[in-house]
């Protein structure tokens, strides 16, 4: 069973504050590491999908950062807005070669106007 | 452009009855096809995977089952639902060797 866990579980922001939060994943067998948000009563989307150790994809005001080796990948919103309000949800793949997501429970983020 | 369709969007059904979800997808040829579900307080949860017609691979024992009948249609099934079936079930294709996946809508499933 792989084990993907994100931190913190919800977050409520000021509109204006960055912020960050966290996915851990298991450090053996990477393959690559997904992002997606989640706003309610839509379909999760893709965000980033990450693959190299130190590698860093920005997407407007969202941005990403992802360590292989140590396994974990931040994810960063800068100037929080309420259209940012989400589930920000993390999946990782493992080298197995069966291109199965296994998703995190999920970062609720809430902007508070 | 692609396209994939869930339906319904809500089901409310008692335990015992059958159930049937379907997915389908246009505007691409032989996708990867996924069914999540997302319980109350849950992440997603990957139930059954397709990488080809009639190809069905299963993640967790349950007494759901998936068909692929057709290379663009995912069905996924019960004979007699259960409480704990209730959910959110999502679909999701990718291409074959790339990893991103795109979701359908969803339908809410509410089994009293």
């Amino acid at each position: 069973i792989l084990n993907v866990e994100q931190s913190p579980q919800s977050l409520h922001v000021q509109e204006g504050d960055s912020t960050n939060f966290t996915c851990s994943f298991p450090s053996s067998n990477f393959y690559a590491l997904h992002w997606y948000r989640w706003e309610t009563a839509k379909s999760p989307e893709a965000l980033f999908v990450m693959t190299l150790n130190g590698d860093e994809k920005k997407k407007g005001r969202i941005s990403a950062t992802l360590n292989t080796k140590e396994g974990y990948s931040y994810l960063y919103i800068k100037g929080s807005q309420p259209e940012d309000s989400a589930t920000y949800l993390c999946a990782f793949i493992s080298n197995f070669g069966n291109e199965k997501l296994t998703f995190g429970t999920g970062t609720r983020l809430t902007i508070i106007p | 452009s692609q396209t994939i369709h869930q339906w319904p969007a809500t089901l409310v059904q008692p335990v015992g009855s059958p159930l049937s979800l379907e997915c389908t997808v246009e505007g691409t040829s032989n996708p990867n096809l996924y069914w999540y579900r997302q319980a109350a307080g849950r992440g997603l949860q990957l139930l059954f995977y397709s990488v080809g017609i009639g190809q069905i691979s299963s993640e967790v024992p349950q007494n759901l089952s998936a068909s692929r009948p057709q290379d663009r249609q995912f069905i996924l099934s019960s004979k007699k639902l259960l409480l704990s079936d209730s959910g959110f079930y999502l679909c999701a294709w990718s291409s074959q060797g790339a990893e991103t996946q795109y979701f359908g809508p969803g339908t809410r499933l509410l089994v009293l």
